[in-house]
């Protein structure tokens, strides 16, 4: 099965843009990334997801490096709302998701 | 509005006692899923169901039961095997794409189990 790392925490100055790495070196081909992000005891939220190509939405981008085996969320410009545990998921075809560890962003002002 | 609803959100039961969190989607999801979060830590998948009338177990299904009657419904049993002391519980949902599973998860509001 396809598992995530990601560091356990960063600190990001208000404003300024957020990268978060997310190595998932053992990733199938077939398998999507996706990230959530989880504000303290509430239900996680889904932010992004991509298969090769990088993403971008309204709430981030997502880069993939070209061998996937790690990517890059990145919140353009972060808000003290998003202070939150950030989630790299793998998802997995037979439909079990693993989940990493997550990184707990705290933005500052 | 569409959504995911778990009840109860906190939820007491005593040792040896069986009890069961309810999760219900409005949402024609296909897939389901229970994970746990201890403190902490992320989450570990209990079980998860593609289709009705089918459900896999997840990493940590001891002591957990589920089934899946219906599209909409998909209840969680802790029995008394389970011996976490307090867990959180969080239900999901998704829809299921012809190439596997690609659709986004919608997650309930979760709901806190405490062992008196």
């Amino acid at each position: 099965d396809a598992k995530t790392t990601q560091p356990p925490s960063m600190d990001c100055a208000e404003g300024r843009a957020a990268n978060l790495p997310c190595n998932h070196s053992t990733i199938s081909g077939n398998e999507y990334v996706y990230w959530y992000r989880q504000i303290h005891s509430q239900g996680p939220q889904y932010i992004i997801h991509g298969l090769k190509n990088n993403e971008t939405n309204e709430m981030a981008s997502l880069i993939i490096t070209e061998d996937r085996k790690s990517s890059t969320l990145i919140l353009p410009h972060a808000t003290l709302r998003d202070t939150a545990v950030y989630y790299c998921i793998v998802r997995v075809v037979a439909g079990k998701l693993i989940f990493g560890q997550g990184t707990e962003l705290s933005v500052k002002p | 509005d569409g959504g995911i609803t778990q009840s109860p959100k906190y939820l007491f039961r005593k040792e040896g006692q069986n009890v069961t969190l309810s999760c219900e989607q409005n949402l024609n999801h296909d897939a389901m899923y229970w994970y746990r979060q201890d403190p902490g830590q992320g989450l570990r998948l209990i079980y998860y169901s593609q289709i009705v009338n089918d459900f896999q177990k997840g990493d940590i299904a001891e002591g957990y039961s589920v089934s899946r009657e219906k599209k909409e419904s998909f209840p969680l049993t802790v029995t008394s095997a389970q011996k976490n002391p307090t867990a959180f519980s969080l239900c999901a949902s998704s829809s299921a794409g012809t190439s596997g599973l690609t659709g986004e998860l919608f997650f309930g509001e979760g709901s806190r189990l405490t062992v008196l």
